[in-house]
């Protein structure tokens, strides 16, 4: 079945440093692929997204490309603040759309 | 901007009692989702509804577990008998249309069971 693959945190950046969170992904057909962020008591909001190779989603300064050949969509950022302190979700729907299948979340924790 | 919303936002009960979540997905969304998060664990589906049916489940959604779309805005989420297990946070989500691939999560309903 399809299966989603993040770095293990908790990460901990200072702030204006830069940010790679991994994520890679096992799934058959064409997947869509999706940065989801939950900040401390709130529920989940959609980040970025990308529906096909090599197509890069970009939101508030994060960047993430769809790498077919790797499996990958890890999700980068130039400088960090405090603000982004929240957990990290990589995700991905099949090529129906139907259920989404997250990876375990990477905690950031960005200091200031 | 338009939001899925869900209540109450905690919900405490006790085992073997019955619990209903609610959610009023975006207005024009076609397409109903739950989820839940066991504490410090990833997030599960649990299933998804369309055009008045289940289109899928996921092997937690066991006969405990049903939805219902009772009006044109409500979805909800009703567990026959709750566990301890059961205590996690319920997401609900919604999607415009077949395709449009991103869905929009409520804010979750914490349910504690004692």
């Amino acid at each position: 079945g399809n299966s989603v693959t993040q770095m293990e945190g908790p990460v901990t950046l200072s702030e204006e440093a830069f940010l790679t969170i991994n994520c890679t992904y096992t799934a058959t057909g064409y997947p869509s692929l999706f940065w989801y962020v939950q900040y401390p008591g709130e529920g989940l909001q959609l980040l970025l997204k990308a529906t096909k190779a090599d197509d890069k989603g970009s939101n508030k300064g994060f960047e993430a490309t769809y790498r077919k050949e790797t499996t990958s969509f890890h999700l980068e950022k130039g400088s960090v603040q405090v603000s982004d302190s929240a957990v990290y979700f990589c995700a991905l729907s099949d090529n129906y759309g139907q259920n989404f299948v997250f990876g375990p979340g990477t905690r950031l924790s960005v200091l200031p | 901007e338009p939001e899925v919303t869900q209540t109450p936002s905690h919900q405490v009960t006790q085992m073997g009692q019955e619990v209903i979540l609610r959610c009023v997905p975006i207005s024009n969304h076609l397409y109903f989702y739950w989820y839940r998060q066991i504490l410090g664990q990833k997030v599960e589906f649990l299933v998804s509804f369309y055009n008045n049916e289940i289109s899928e489940k996921s092997e937690i959604f066991d006969d405990q577990f049903s939805v219902e779309r009772p009006d044109g805005s409500n979805f909800t989420l009703k567990i026959r008998s709750t566990k301890l297990e059961d205590s996690a946070m319920y997401f609900c989500a919604s999607r415009l249309t077949e395709t449009t691939y991103e869905q929009y999560f409520g804010p979750g309903t914490r349910l504690t069971v004692t």
